[in-house]
């Protein structure tokens, strides 16, 4: 059970913009604990894509960032690419239950049409 | 380049023990700069995070799987290790080892291994 809620698809052309939602709540991401973005290629493991809100891992392109407000936090995609059609998940910490405890969003499928 | 690599049976039986393995090549699992996580994804679902457990031997669990998870270090083979009992078919997933660096306490999983399914049948 995802505390953090994330649509189900967003799609684009290539070459457009898309923004994916990651919408949580005061225990999380409006308790100010860092959102990280991952993507997950058909078949493969996640990869971070953006840590810290707004911070790229080298390697990753310019055409991925990342921003977070209140208790919501979003990534764009740029100039959306072929390669760029996976799973997205955001991540962070939740402190609803007096435990550690990481959560991940419920995912959002990229499609380029 | 730090590489994870997960191992362990794909078929456990309902009720018992599902026992995994990460192996740590390219870097030391003692060198106190990270954590290590299992996390795991069932069939078209999303990612949960399972625990964590530090060089020193110090974990965190996922409350929602505490009364059934162990997680352990090896330092010596550098590895660690995920125990879960009582499986059902709930538990059955793409099971992940991860790591997160310690230094900056954000939270991020920096590396993945390629992930190993685990099915749950008798």
């Amino acid at each position: 059970q995802s505390v953090l809620t994330q649509p189900p698809s967003v799609s684009g052309a290539p070459g457009q913009r898309v923004t994916i939602s990651c919408t949580g709540s005061s225990s999380n991401i409006g308790a100010g604990y860092d959102v990280h973005w991952y993507q997950q290629l058909p078949g493969t493991a996640p990869k971070l894509l953006i840590y810290a809100n707004s911070n790229r891992p080298s390697g990753v392109p310019d055409r991925f960032s990342g921003s977070k407000s209140g208790t919501s936090a979003s990534l764009a995609i740029t100039g959306l690419q072929a390669e760029d059609e996976a799973d997205y998940y955001c991540q962070s910490y939740d402190s609803s239950l007096s435990a550690y405890n990481y959560v991940f969003g419920t995912g959002t499928k990229v499609t380029v049409l | 380049q730090v590489q994870l690599q997960e191992s362990g049976p794909g078929l456990v039986k309902p009720s018992q023990t599902l026992s995994l393995t990460c192996t740590v090549s390219g870097g030391s699992i003692s060198s106190g700069s990270y954590y290590w996580s299992w996390i795991r994804q069932p069939a078209g679902k999303a990612l949960e995070w399972i625990g964590r457990v530090y060089t020193g031997g110090s974990t965190n669990y996922n409350p929602s799987l505490e009364s059934r998870v162990t997680i352990s270090v090896d330092t010596s083979k550098n590895q660690f290790s995920l125990k879960l009992s009582s499986v059902t078919a709930a538990d059955a997933a793409v099971y992940y080892c991860a790591r997160e660096p310690y230094y900056d306490n954000s939270g991020q999983f920096d590396s993945w291994g390629q992930g190993t399914l685990v099915t749950v049948s008798s």
